[in-house]
């Protein structure tokens, strides 16, 4: 049973558009959520978080929206940049030193 | 800061054989890790979680009697593949909680091919 989903395997966005990565979970005990962009064969890179008490969190071109009653959180980047390219990971977890939980990711394409 | 060294990143190892993976925490005490295992183009699915000190705690379906995990100390954590098969073969990150700040860093992740 998938407790994080990311249900669009890919997105193709323009150079300079908007980026939009939805990630919707079923684990009402998660307070804590993060995106995390990876590259083949290495390890993921932090991006952004937001905790449950908060619904926006900004950092320069990402930001991340959480809509606890939708269960649903999302990551805009823009302008979309071509470095942007890569695998894109929500995770989540429960109060406490508990693991993460990952979606199955979302590859973004950034066309110039 | 809040760095996690993880060692080999590449390894080949026929059938049969052990492989040990090292991770480090270098500027910060891990009390937990994490280990993952990540098959192509899927998610990072959560293995095991290892304390210092006592015995790691396995996932669903992970035989503990195959991946050895050892924290013996507070800066480094192993995982052992032993007699590995080539369906072993994966990418194996590991992940530690750093304390007194809300937050996850990760290895560089070891890809493992087993031939």
């Amino acid at each position: 049973d998938q407790q994080v989903k990311q249900n669009s395997p890919s997105l193709s966005v323009q150079e300079g558009r908007i980026s939009i990565l939805n990630c919707d979970y079923t684990n009402s005990m998660f307070d804590y959520f993060l995106w995390y962009k990876k590259y083949p064969a290495e390890g993921p890179t932090f991006l952004i978080s937001i905790s449950s008490i908060k619904d926006k969190n900004e950092d320069g071109r990402f930001t991340v929206f959480l809509n606890k009653s939708a269960k649903h959180l999302s990551l805009h980047i823009v302008p979309s940049q071509p470095g942007d390219s890569a695998v894109y990971f929500c995770a989540a977890s429960a109060p406490g030193n508990t693991p993460l939980v990952f979606g199955k990711g979302t590859r973004l394409s950034v066309i110039a | 800061g809040a760095v996690v060294s993880q060692h080999p990143s590449r390894v080949i190892c026929k059938s049969g054989t052990s492989v040990k993976i090292e991770c480090r925490s270098l500027d910060f005490q891990a009390t937990t890790m994490f280990w993952y295992r990540q098959f192509p183009k899927q998610s990072l699915m959560l293995m095991a979680t290892s304390n210092e000190g006592s015995k790691a705690t396995y996932e669903q379906g992970v035989e503990k009697d195959k991946f050895l995990i050892n924290h013996a100390s507070l800066t480094l954590s192993t995982l052992t593949v032993t007699s590995a098969h080539p369906e072993d073969s994966s990418f194996y990150i590991c992940s530690a909680v750093v304390p007194k700040r809300y937050g996850y860093t990760f290895g560089s992740g070891t890809r493992l091919t087993v031939v």
